[in-house]
């Protein structure tokens, strides 16, 4: 296992089309996180599970996006109704929980255009 | 809210030289842990070092240092012998207290040219 291996690269959409993207974290972390990254940022934290226990959402997800982790393996990130502000990349990392969980591994994201 | 400030949106420094990007972070806790990530061209968040609020001593990680000022709630980070490869997006993190996972507050990130 190499990383934290995200699903596609790239995705241009039309506006108001749904997108689903996939992310596989490192095999034997338990704890998997979405971020958003808008041009000029830093990433900011859209939701986190504990395995398949989405566990906290950010209020940056709207009713609009939703997640899941079924199994407590890979996970989805579906955007319904693209809108051009959706346009950004979307960073998947995950940890290993422990007494001092100090380091998420990020996958290369999904570079999402809404057009 | 924790707030995580970086001022310098660019840097230049010469190849083989040390270079300080700064990073200060606003919080009213007294646990809490820093992060800086690198971010090359492709993209992926790259950890570098972390440092815990109760940590006695800087964090080091090879070629990276910490240079942690808790009084003046700073955590710039030192890169030494610069390389070319060293060119990339640096973000300085922190950790939410009493979440006890990853959810990070990045401040908008220092753009760092290492020239030869």
């Amino acid at each position: 296992d190499t990383g934290v291996s995200q699903d596609p690269r790239h995705k241009i959409t039309k506006r108001g089309q749904n997108v689903t993207f996939r992310c596989d974290p490192i095999s034997e972390h338990n704890r998997l996180y979405w971020y958003r990254q808008t041009l000029g940022q830093g990433p900011e934290f859209l939701t986190y599970f504990q395995n398949e226990a989405q566990l906290e959402k950010s209020r940056l997800l709207s009713d609009r996006f939703s997640a899941e982790r079924p199994k407590g393996s890979f996970s989805t990130l579906e955007i319904q109704r693209t809108e051009q502000g959706d346009s950004a990349m979307y960073l998947c990392a995950s940890s290993l929980a422990q007494v001092r969980d100090t380091e998420a591994f990020f996958g290369q994201g999904t570079r999402l255009t809404v057009v | 809210a924790q707030k995580i400030t970086q001022t310098q949106p660019g840097m230049f420094v010469q190849e083989k030289e040390a270079v300080t990007l700064d990073c200060t972070y606003d919080t009213s806790d007294q646990s809490y842990g820093l992060f800086w990530y690198k971010q090359p061209s492709s993209g992926e968040m790259i950890f570098l070092i972390y440092q815990g609020s109760y940590d006695e001593q800087n964090a080091t990680e090879g070629r990276y240092s910490l240079n942690f000022q808790k009084a003046r709630k700073s955590a710039n980070l030192v890169i030494s012998a610069s390389q070319l490869g060293d060119s990339a997006m640096y973000f300085c993190a922190m950790r939410e207290p009493n979440t006890g996972f990853q959810k990070l507050v990045f401040g908008t990130g220092t753009r760092l040219l290492v020239s030869p």
